[in-house]
């Protein structure tokens, strides 16, 4: 059975200082990765995806990078947070690009940038 | 603009009623449906999916389709209070990776 971890669970952080979060999807070889945020009881917004490592791409500008070193983990990263990057972040994976895939998110990690 | 719109924002339904949500898109490359749910402080799990214009029926969950008008709705009958949660509409294009957008959500609330 697949497993998606994320971690941490939970991060307080200043304004300015830098970030990494990160994501490892285990009994699944070459997923297709995503990040997405949430604004607490807000829509998600996808941010990142990664068909295979190395490759990311971006789907908006929120000063937030992601990178993929390995077929199983998916990092995001800032060197300077913003109050609005507070919220919720998930990882997702699907099986492919198609519509007809599900998309299966972690836990999450809840920040709190002050 | 919301691509996906969903209505209504809250709902509360007695323990044993139906549950009822709207979702209307407005771009008409959507052709993949999806309903989320996400309960606190967790990951949304996808519940359904819908494709065809109609009904699909799985347990005590029916999706609606009607991709002329573009909406899409999800019932939930004999609600319990474990379905409280906050529900997402979720629509794709035929394909891209970034073609997936989500609702703002509609939070139900099933009173015992």
């Amino acid at each position: 059975a697949q497993t998606i971890h994320q971690w941490p669970v939970a991060e307080i952080k200043a304004v300015g200082s830098p970030l990494s979060l990160g994501c490892t999807i285990k009994g699944k070889s070459s997923p297709n990765l995503y990040w997405y945020w949430q604004a607490t009881g807000g829509t998600l917004q996808q941010l990142f995806y990664s068909i295979t490592v190395g490759q990311v791409e971006s789907v908006v500008q929120l000063n937030l990078s992601a990178s993929r070193p390995k077929d199983d983990q998916f990092i995001l990263s800032t060197e300077k947070l913003l109050l609005s990057h507070s919220g919720f972040y998930l990882c997702a994976w699907s099986l492919g690009d198609w519509g007809v895939y599900e998309q299966y998110f972690g836990p999450g990690t809840r920040l709190t940038v002050l | 603009q919301q691509k996906v719109q969903q209505s209504p924002e809250s709902l509360s339904v007695p323990e044993g009623g139906m549950a009822s949500f709207n979702c209307t898109s407005s771009d008409r490359n959507f052709q993949y449906f999806w309903w989320y749910r996400q309960h606190s402080g967790e990951g949304p799990k996808a519940l359904m999916s819908i494709f065809s214009d109609g009904d699909k029926k799985e347990g005590r969950f029916t999706a609606h389709l009607n991709k002329a008008s573009l909406h899409v709705s999800l019932h939930i009958r004999d609600s319990q209070p474990s379905d409280s949660a906050l529900y997402f509409c979720a629509a794709r294009a035929h394909t891209g990776y970034q073609n997936f957008y989500f609702g703002k959500g509609t939070s139900l609330t099933v009173i015992p």
